[in-house]
């Protein structure tokens, strides 16, 4: 079974400032995808960015970007220049790639804060 | 093109109740998860249907059933409540081909079991 963890349950920065949240996962699969989803304050779960595992490039998506690095199972989202909007719970999630295994294993999540 | 629809959006039922949630995708999505939230245990899989057949199910009671109809959208039904039960209920939509993989969600269904 698979199983994502990430080990900052909150963090809280300036506005405009740069930070990074972690997530680490554990599975024997070779061919999956990574997500970062966003749940802000209204509950909406947006996705935000992801990556194919066999992919070497990191994915970029306007202020986010993640740092995948497959042999530690490591995967962390970093928001450049974070803005007030930004504030929300983050949630690293894993889904195997195969037909008929649309299932998404998430995190615990990290509360993120933007202060002004 | 409209989002992920829930419905209804809050739901308040007595212990021993049943009660159906309901899900309608993007338009053009054949695929429908759905998830439960809770403090305590995060965001679980509970199911996923494609084409009106369930294709994957997570590790709840057979309490939890849904099913999906010929327009792709999708009801999920918990009988006899428990307090437990109480949580919030997300519904995601995807194409659920063999290349497309990414889930949009709907705002959910919050329900609390008294």
């Amino acid at each position: 079974a698979q199983t994502v963890t990430q080990s900052q349950p909150e963090m809280s920065v300036q506005e405009a400032e740069t930070v990074t949240l972690s997530c680490t996962y554990d599975t024997s699969e070779s061919n999956y995808y990574l997500f970062w989803y966003k749940q802000p304050p209204s509950r909406q779960m947006i996705l935000v960015i992801r990556q194919e595992a066999y992919k070497q490039q990191n994915a970029t998506e306007n202020r986010f970007s993640v740092n995948f690095q497959k042999a530690a199972k490591s995967f962390s989202l970093k928001i450049s220049d974070s803005q007030l909007g930004d504030t929300a719970m983050y949630f690293c999630a894993f889904m195997k790639l195969r037909t008929g295994a649309q299932k998404l294993v998430f995190g615990q999540g990290t509360r993120l804060t933007i202060n002004p | 093109k409209a989002g992920v629809t829930q419905t209804p959006r809050y739901l308040i039922k007595t212990r021993g109740q049943q009660v159906t949630l309901s899900c309608s995708p993007i338009s053009g999505h054949r695929s429908v998860s759905w998830y439960q939230q809770t403090p305590g245990q995060g965001l679980q899989f509970l199911f996923e249907y494609f084409s009106e057949t369930q294709r994957n199910k997570g590790n709840f009671p057979g309490r939890f059933s849904g099913r999906q109809f010929s327009n792709s959208r999708s009801e999920m039904n918990v009988s006899t409540l428990e307090l437990g039960d109480s949580a919030l209920y997300l519904c995601a939509s995807s194409f659920g081909g063999a290349t497309t993989y990414e889930q949009y969600f709907g705002p959910g269904t919050r329900l609390t079991v008294t």
